[in-house]
């Protein structure tokens, strides 16, 4: 069935460090969402791709979509330590389905 | 306003016995959402309700099953649970579907299955 993969799994990085992970999809997306988990909590949503070759920046963080509609990346510039937590994609595959990729652990040294 | 309230918020149970998991959303919203979350498997995808119907279903035994009220509250159940399904389940609200836009998330019910 429909798949979203996320690499990588973890990722340390010293504070200051560029950090990304990566979403991909075994089949088009109609749009990609991006969540952040903080250690004990819930996700919480960060934002809504939804063009191809859409790209969207938060303050440090930068999210696209691919051209094909099937992967996406999320960009951390220079982490900070209130960046640690888990980032999630979820992608809506052809059935409406909020497919959830397995999420990168970001861990940031002082 | 009030986020979405997840009950209970932890529980042990034994094997063979069921369970029953509630999700209040947050008011307005009318589609609700299960996970269940693992450490080696993520956030798999449980059924989604909207406006008291389910709209999708995850990939899980018919040992799981939920509902959703006229108020959009929704219970999910477990039956004949195993040690397996052992998981922090995530329930999500969102105002319409939730393959068109953000969901919010409720703190969720740890379950515990011994």
């Amino acid at each position: 069935g429909q798949q979203v993969m996320q690499i990588p799994q973890y990722q340390h990085v010293q504070e200051g460090e560029d950090f990304t992970t990566y979403c991909n999809s075994s089949t088009t997306l109609s749009n990609i969402q991006w969540y952040k988990q903080r250690p004990g909590g819930h996700p919480v949503f960060l934002i809504q791709l939804v063009k191809s070759g859409e790209v969207k920046k938060q303050k440090r963080l930068t999210f696209q979509f691919g051209e094909a509609k099937k992967n996406s990346s999320l960009h951390i510039t220079a982490t900070q330590t209130t960046d640690v937590g888990t980032y999630f994609c979820a992608g809506v595959d052809s059935s409406y389905k909020l497919i959830f990729g397995s999420g990168t652990r970001l861990l940031v040294r002082p | 306003k009030a986020g979405v309230t997840q009950t209970p918020r932890y529980l042990i149970k034994t094997r063979g016995q069921q369970v029953t998991l509630s999700c209040s959303p947050i008011s307005g919203h009318r589609s609700v959402s299960w996970y269940q979350q693992t450490p080696g498997q993520g956030l798999q995808f449980l059924f989604e309700y909207f406006s008291e119907t389910q709209r999708n279903k995850g990939n899980f035994p018919g040992r799981f099953s939920g509902r959703q009220f006229s108020n959009s509250r929704s219970e999910m159940n477990v039956s004949t649970l195993e040690l397996g399904d052992s998981a922090l389940y995530l329930c999500a609200s969102s105002y319409g579907t939730t393959n068109t836009g953000e969901l919010f998330f409720g703190e969720g019910s740890r379950l515990t299955v011994l």
